[in-house]
Order: structure tokens, then sequence, then C-alpha cells
């Protein structure tokens, strides 16, 4: 079945790590995103990808790094250079032409100890 | 700037038809979704608009007015399962991502 997949869905790490989040989707989509949702706040967009070997930041990149070397896979680097990383991570991809929903991953609830 | 505004938290009963609110101020508009999204889980599709008027699917409906920058999803014949938050998104002037409001907690009771 096609869909996009995050994992792990629960991470810890200490204060002061650099933690990875990994998303892979097999559904030809070329427009690849991450958001960051925290309660009360909604979606917030941290970077987002149209094609391989480009990636453009969002409203919140500090902190975080990305990379796109496969059409398939857009990790998400949690630096600690940000201030409150413990949140829950969406990961979503989107065809990229024409008025295409977005497809959301289930998501990584990271917490920071 | 981009601003997206939907009512913190409504409620409902079984049974009811229920008007969730959407106002947006973008730089650009090139379509609204909106999304449900249960506790804890990815958000799902539910509609999409880009041209004024309604799109009905189902007990859920969808209207946009583009002048007015406001939409509303409207749900009929509400279901316990219904209770999620709804999520209004717009897709932005480049329309290459999609800005979120901070949702509406729907709870519907028996």
């Amino acid at each position: 079945d096609g869909g996009i997949t995050q994992s792990p869905k629960y991470l810890f790490r200490k204060e002061g790590q650099n933690v990875t989040l990994s998303c892979e989707q097999n559904l030809n989509h070329d427009a690849m995103y991450w958001y960051r949702q925290d309660p009360g706040q909604g979606l917030r967009l941290i970077y987002y990808s149209q094609i391989v070997n480009d990636f453009q930041k969002g409203d919140i990149a500090e902190g975080y790094s990305v990379s796109r070397e496969k059409k398939e896979s857009f990790p998400l680097t949690v630096t600690s250079a940000q201030k409150n990383p413990t949140a829950f991570y969406l990961c979503a991809s989107r065809r990229g032409q024409g008025e295409t929903e977005a497809f959301f991953g289930q998501g990584t609830r990271l917490t920071v100890v | 700037g981009q601003n997206i505004d939907q009512p913190t938290e409504m409620t409902a009963t079984e049974g009811a038809i229920v008007q969730i609110n959407c106002t947006y101020q973008t730089s650009g508009f090139n379509g609204l979704f909106w999304y449900q999204q249960h506790a804890g889980e990815a958000p799902t599709f539910l509609s999409y608009n880009v041209l004024d008027g309604l799109e009905e699917k189902g007990r859920f409906s969808s209207f946009l007015s583009r002048s007015k920058g406001y939409s509303y999803l409207l749900l009929k014949e509400l279901q316990m399962k219904d209770s999620a938050s709804y999520l209004c998104a717009v897709k932005d002037q480049a329309g290459t991502a999609l800005i979120f409001g901070k949702g509406t907690t729907l709870s519907v009771s028996s």
C-alpha cells in the first residue's frame, strides 16, 4: 500500500543531543513538508521541499535542519540549538501540482528530558 | 503576513448540525483545505475549495467566499466519532505550502 511513514512514533532524547526524525513516502510525491504541533498552536511549518536536492525554510526553521537526497525521503534533524524541541512532529507529502491535498504521516512525539 | 482564525472550541449534541468558521488574511490565495484530526493522530483530508461556493461531500460541506476571506465547514447529523479537531489551511501565494490555523476542537455529546 502507498503511504507516508514516520518513525519512530515516540522518541526520547537528552537535552543537548541532536536527533533525526525519519519520513519516507512511496506515493511518488514531489513535495514534502515538516510541521510541528504544540497544544493550542495548530500546525506550524518548519521546512518544505518541492524537489530533490532543494528545500525551503518555513516559519519556524531555527534549530532544525533537513535534507532531500532522495524523492522518497525527507529526514528532519532537531539540533541542540532548538530551545523547546518537545513537540509532536508531522511529515506530509503532496503531488506538488494542482490542488491536491497533503497526506500526513502518523507523527513522531519527541520528548527531550 | 499570514493569519488564519478559527474558534478554539465548540460543543454540540449527537444528531445536530454545527458550523465551524475560518477567516484568513494571507499574502496570496491558492485554495483552502479542511482537515480532521483526532487526538494524537495524523490529520486527514476532508475538503478543498478554490472557487466561491459550497462543496458537499456526504455529511460534510465546505463553503468559501474569497472576497470576504471566509470559509466554513458544516457537519450534519453529528456522531460521537466526529469529536476531533478541525483544521483550516490555506495554500500560500506560491501554492507550495499549506498554512494552518490553530484548529477548532469539537466535542460531541449524547
